[in-house]
């Protein structure tokens, strides 16, 4: 079936430090991939998606381009800010939303 | 503004009693979902609905009901609470049914321990 992949976290990094979070999928169809963060004590909220192949999806810095060759949808910010601190979902869409298991990033000053 | 509300927030009950989750949503939206939140699992889906009078099964719905009566709520119900179901779970609602693009919005969670 459908399945999404993340790395384990968590993430730690100081501000203004480069992110990566990898994320890669399992579909039959053509899914639409999209990124929720997870502020804490909050639900999760959208931050980017894609909805096919070489799109790229961004919001607030961040940025994921849908790689249908290599299924994959990695995160990448150029400089994190503390505020960034959340856990970051990977997603994927075809009837359903699919959901990896989370990201924790954690930004230190 | 919209927005999706779950109540209650926090809820500790014992094994074997009834809990009823409510969620309610002022986007009109069509599609309402439930899921629960598990360390190492991410979100998984319990129920969703489409419309009214329309529900459906997810991933994890035994020991779930869920029913429809209007557009704007989709209870949760565990018939018969289980430790196994200490979880956080979340509701959220879209606009477009089966389609893949369709942003989900989520309420903020409802923190259930069962003991």
């Amino acid at each position: 079936g459908d399945s999404v992949t993340q790395m384990e976290g968590p993430v730690t990094l100081s501000e203004e430090a480069f992110l990566t979070i990898n994320c890669t999928y399992t579909a039959t169809g053509y899914p639409s991939l999209f990124w929720y963060v997870q502020y804490p004590g909050e639900g999760l909220q959208l931050l980017l998606k894609a909805t096919k192949a070489d799109d790229k999806g961004s919001n607030k810095g961040f940025e994921a381009t849908y790689r249908k060759e290599t299924t994959s949808f990695h995160l990448e910010k150029g400089s994190v800010q503390v505020s960034d601190s959340a856990v970051y979902f990977c997603a994927l869409n075809t009837d359903k939303l699919i959901f990896g298991t989370g990201t924790r990033l954690q930004v230190f000053p | 503004d919209a927005e999706i509300t779950q109540s209650p927030r926090h809820k500790i009950t014992e094994t074997g009693r009834q809990v009823t989750l409510a969620c309610h949503q002022t986007w009109n939206h069509n599609n309402m979902f439930w899921y629960r939140q598990d360390l190492g699992h991410g979100l998984r889906l319990i129920h969703y609905s489409y419309g009214v009078q329309d529900t459906n099964k997810g991933e994890v719905s035994d020991g779930y009901s869920v029913s429809r009566s209007n557009t704007e709520d989709l209870p949760l119900t565990l018939e018969s609470a289980a430790s196994s179901q200490t979880s956080v779970y979340f509701c959220a609602s879209s606009d477009l049914a089966g389609e893949g693009t369709d942003t989900q919005y989520f309420g903020p969670g409802t923190r259930l321990t069962v003991l």
